[in-house]
């Protein structure tokens, strides 16, 4: 089963825009992260933020936190076609290892 | 360091066969997390390993099973295949304090 569930879908924008993905999970969480896949491959981890946090930076990415709605969102500023993949949301499934719980993921394209 | 690395990255079985893939993790990991990715149930956890023991399981048939190595290097074998397992199959390592997770190329397993 999914924890995390990310809105939308599928984005498509031009280079130069922002893209904003949004994530939405079920129980209680220390940490969650985000993961970009290009292409079938293998994944990508981008960014981690820890329950006590509220908003996180990494170069052109941005993610926030709000643990009482059980949200997430990245924003990916200043788009380039190099970002067309496909983005997750990911919590652990338990304390006891590593073991992630990823939501269906959003399909941004970046059109140049 | 060199990365994650699975073995094959593509094979093709019929219904009724058994398959076994292999991941070897970075040097110095000790945990192994194997994964199925498909369009309908997209990223689901199937187990992980740490130390050669099986620390965490997914909610899969007993068909799946996996083990881990001395030199953690992991397998995962699937028998008497079905349509639905065709799939791409990643498997990942972390290690030390890290929440991160490295991820492999995937193989990518068609079963006819």
């Amino acid at each position: 089963s999914q924890q995390g569930e990310e809105d939308p879908q599928a984005l498509s924008i031009q280079e130069g825009e922002n893209a904003t993905m949004n994530c939405s999970y079920k129980t209680s969480i220390n940490n969650l992260q985000w993961y970009r896949q290009n292409s079938g491959r293998g994944l990508v981890h981008l960014i981690l933020i820890r329950s006590n946090e509220r908003e996180k930076h990494s170069g052109r990415l941005r993610v926030t936190l709000d643990t009482s709605k059980k949200s997430s969102s990245l924003l990916i500023t200043a788009s380039r076609a190099a970002d067309t993949a496909s983005y997750f949301c990911a919590t652990f499934l338990n304390q006891a290892g590593t073991a992630l719980i990823f939501g269906k993921g959003t399909t941004l394209s970046v059109s140049s | 360091k060199a990365g994650v690395t699975q073995t094959p990255r593509y094979l093709i079985k019929t219904r009724g066969q058994q398959v076994t893939l292999s991941c070897s993790p970075i040097s110095g990991h000790r945990s192994v997390s194997w994964y199925q990715q498909t369009p309908g149930q997209g990223l689901q956890f199937l187990f992980e390993y740490f130390s050669e023991t099986q620390r965490n399981k997914g909610n899969f048939p007993g068909r799946f099973s996996g083990r881990q190595f001395s030199n953690s290097r992991s397998e995962m074998n699937v028998s008497t295949l079905e349509l639905g397992d065709s799939a791409l199959y990643l498997c990942a390592s972390s290690g030390g304090s890290s929440h991160e997770q490295f991820f492999g190329p995937g193989t990518r397993l068609t079963v006819l």
